[in-house]
């Protein structure tokens, strides 16, 4: 069975630019997770969508928006870069509602703003 | 504000001993926590969780310790071995809450 994709593998863009990641989930689950790993922090919550609407989001600013599309895949865009939204970025998919249970994690993407 | 800490960025341990990782929290409203595991250039994958009603659950080597009034929980591996040297990430989260809180993870490095 296939995990929770994501493309592309790494993304290089400068300031001011657009950067759209695509996620994959495993077959069957309708919720996706998108979280941000920068340096030095944490995995940080940034959104969750699931049956195709956003549930929630992180507190991240507007310029970090997504969508979930009726195949449950999703994208994360990241509007007007900035230096700092350099991290990967790690989607997550699970089948129920929710992360409290077991969250199937993909390989991330790399963004890196120059 | 770190809501979840991992206050040791690193641990080493020799093959065969016990690797201790810890992790407190400050949000007592938190009810479930996780540990999660994370290789280089993979995404990170679940290993074990507790809920609040539980001070310990025990999967294999793996057992996860929960001591509420602390507000601290800690990841015992028994015996260590090479393959388990990765970054553990501890998760939180709230009854009735989507969001997983992360601490920042332990690099973990089991020698011979």
């Amino acid at each position: 069975e296939a995990g929770v994709t994501q493309s592309p593998t790494h993304l290089i863009k400068t300031r001011g630019q657009q950067a759209t990641l695509r996620c994959s989930p495993i077959s069957g689950h309708t919720s996706v997770y998108w979280y941000q790993q920068a340096l030095g922090l944490g995995l940080q919550f940034l959104l969750w969508y699931d049956e195709g609407e956003e549930r929630n989001r992180g507190n991240f600013p507007p310029r970090f928006s997504g969508r979930q599309f009726p195949n449950y895949s999703s994208e994360l865009n990241v509007n007007a870069l900035e230096l700092e939204d350099s991290a990967l970025y790690l989607c997550a998919s699970s089948s129920g509602t929710g992360p409290t249970g077991e969250l199937f994690f993909g390989e991330g993407s790399r963004l890196t703003v120059l | 504000d770190q809501q979840v800490k991992q206050n040791s960025p690193s641990l080493s341990v020799q093959e065969g001993r016990i690797s201790i990782l810890n992790c407190d929290y400050t949000n007592s409203m938190f009810d479930y926590f996780l540990w999660y595991k994370k290789y280089p250039a993979e995404g990170p994958t679940f290993l074990i969780s507790i809920s609040s009603i539980k001070d310990k659950n025990e999967d294999g080597r793996f057992t996860v310790f929960l001591n509420k009034s602390a507000k601290h929980l800690s990841l015992h591996i028994v015996p260590s071995q090479p393959g388990d040297s990765a970054v553990y990430f501890c998760a939180a989260s709230a009854q009735n809450t989507d969001k997983l809180i992360f601490g920042t993870g332990t690099r973990l490095q089991v020698f011979p």
